[in-house]
């Protein structure tokens, strides 16, 4: 069974720059979820993801977007980058929406200059 | 404040220890509770998934909820080495959305 996978692990971007970042989820999950993690905080969340749909969003901008594939993968997009937006990106898969424990990725380490 | 508390520590102790992690929280809507334990450099690993009071056993782990008290706790029998780490309780109304707790560092002792 493989876990999730997140790509890319590391990226330096530029104040004002976009950023992709990709998520594949645990085989037979069909829930994404996004949460950012600034260093010596928790995980917050940012989005949910259910069969491609948005199933939720926390407390954070529009130029914060998502997407999810017909075969459950997902991407986070962010737009016009800020120096706070540097943290650890986590992506989280579950098997159903609700009622199911979240399995974490290892993340994308984000840093903007 | 904060919904979900978690004292950041560090906490250590030697070898063989019993542990005690606690989080309390304010929303009395939470129902679903989770520990996970994350590694430097790593994602959160799920430890201990509990729905509603009571208690859970796994091994070396134990989760315990009062939700009259709006408290939780992790408890770590023979603490090893290899447990050390930043460990987080994390928290749901309805399975979706988790609130996390800032993570307590965990340093067991040689």
């Amino acid at each position: 069974e493989t876990g999730v996978t997140q790509s890319p692990t590391h990226l330096i971007k530029t104040r004002g720059q976009q950023v992709t970042l990709r998520c594949s989820s645990q085989s037979g999950h069909n829930t994404v979820s996004w949460y950012q993690q600034a260093l010596g905080q928790g995980p917050q969340f940012i989005f949910q993801y259910y069969r491609e749909e948005e199933n939720g969003r926390g407390n954070f901008p529009p130029r914060f977007s998502g997407l999810q594939f017909p075969n459950y993968s997902s991407e986070l997009n962010v737009n016009a980058l800020e120096l706070d937006d540097s943290a650890l990106y986590l992506c989280a898969s579950s098997f159903e929406a609700g009622y199911s424990p979240l399995h974490f990725g290892n993340g994308t380490r984000l840093t903007v200059t | 404040q904060k919904e979900v508390e978690q004292d950041p520590g560090p906490l250590s102790v030697p070898e063989g220890a019993i542990v005690s992690l606690n989080c309390t929280y304010s929303n009395s809507a939470f129902q679903y509770f989770m520990w996970y334990r994350q590694y430097s450099r790593k994602g959160p690993e799920l430890l201990m998934y509990t729905y509603s009071s009571g208690n859970k056993e796994d091994g070396r782990f134990t989760a315990q909820v009062d939700k009259s008290s709006k408290y939780i706790s992790l408890f770590i029998r023979d603490s090893q080495p290899s447990d050390s780490a930043t460990y987080l309780c994390a928290m749901s109304a309805n399975g979706n959305k988790l609130v996390f707790g800032a993570g307590t560092i965990l340093r067991v002792k040689s």
